[in-house]
């Protein structure tokens, strides 16, 4: 197995960009996913296949790789972006892991 | 439409068992995986294992080797999560999820508390 890193937490202004970072070397040889979470509702996916946005998530969410680091951007960010974020990604052998997460606040 | 379905609230005492479900309406359970995810109260998101649609092949994570049993009832299109051997730190939200596109997780059952009492 492997872990996912994430920063605690990031802090944004409205009509700023937040960007969230996940790392781990596996990330260099597989997908990573995201979910946002808000308070009391299950998760939502974001982003998938590393750069992909699933139909209905606004073009502000974008996602790209770099080696073994990957990032969610959220550009213009709105107070309704407020929520937990976390990458997913999966090894070799189906074994899926979920990163430490991420609380975006908006200022 | 897919939709995902959880049973209800459930309290325990530690050492005993919990089966939660997740009913699959809008498809049959035999097209679909399906992944099992817990939260502990104001923790992460933890995998605890998933069924593959392919060949109905259980993966647990490590964690819960041993605790954990996942099983299908494809008559009535019900997912099965049994954990085993209940103690306090598996009080927890538990979650059914499934790939309906993308081949990723996009749709998520409401979520099941399960809490753990001594």
């Amino acid at each position: 197995s492997f872990d996912l890193t994430q920063p605690p937490s990031v802090s944004v202004s409205p009509g700023q960009t937040a960007r969230i970072t996940c790392s781990s070397d596996a990330l260099s040889r597989q997908y990573t996913y995201w979910f946002q979470q808000k308070p009391g509702q299950a998760p939502v996916l974001v982003i998938y296949k590393d750069t992909e946005r699933p139909s209905g998530i606004p073009e502000r969410f974008s996602g790209s790789s770099s080696g073994t680091t990957v990032t969610l951007t959220i550009s213009g960010v709105q107070a309704e972006d407020e929520a937990d974020y976390y990458c997913q990604s999966a090894d070799n052998s189906a074994t899926y892991v979920f990163g430490t997460g991420t609380k975006v606040t908006v200022l | 439409q897919v939709q995902l379905l959880q049973s209800g609230a459930e309290v325990k005492k530690a050492g005993a068992s919990v089966k939660v479900s997740c009913h699959v309406s809008g498809n049959t359970l035999t097209e679909l995986s399906i992944l099992w995810v817990r939260q502990a109260p104001g923790k992460g998101l933890e995998w605890v294992g998933h069924v593959e649609a392919e060949n109905g092949e259980a993966i647990y994570a490590q964690k819960f080797q041993g605790r954990v049993t996942m099983t299908e009832d494809t008559s009535t299109d019900t997912a099965y999560m049994e954990l085993s051997s209940l103690r306090s730190e598996d009080t927890a939200i538990y979650y059914c999820a499934t790939r309906t596109a993308y081949n990723a997780f996009d749709l998520w059952g409401q979520g099941t508390m399960v809490t753990v009492s001594s």
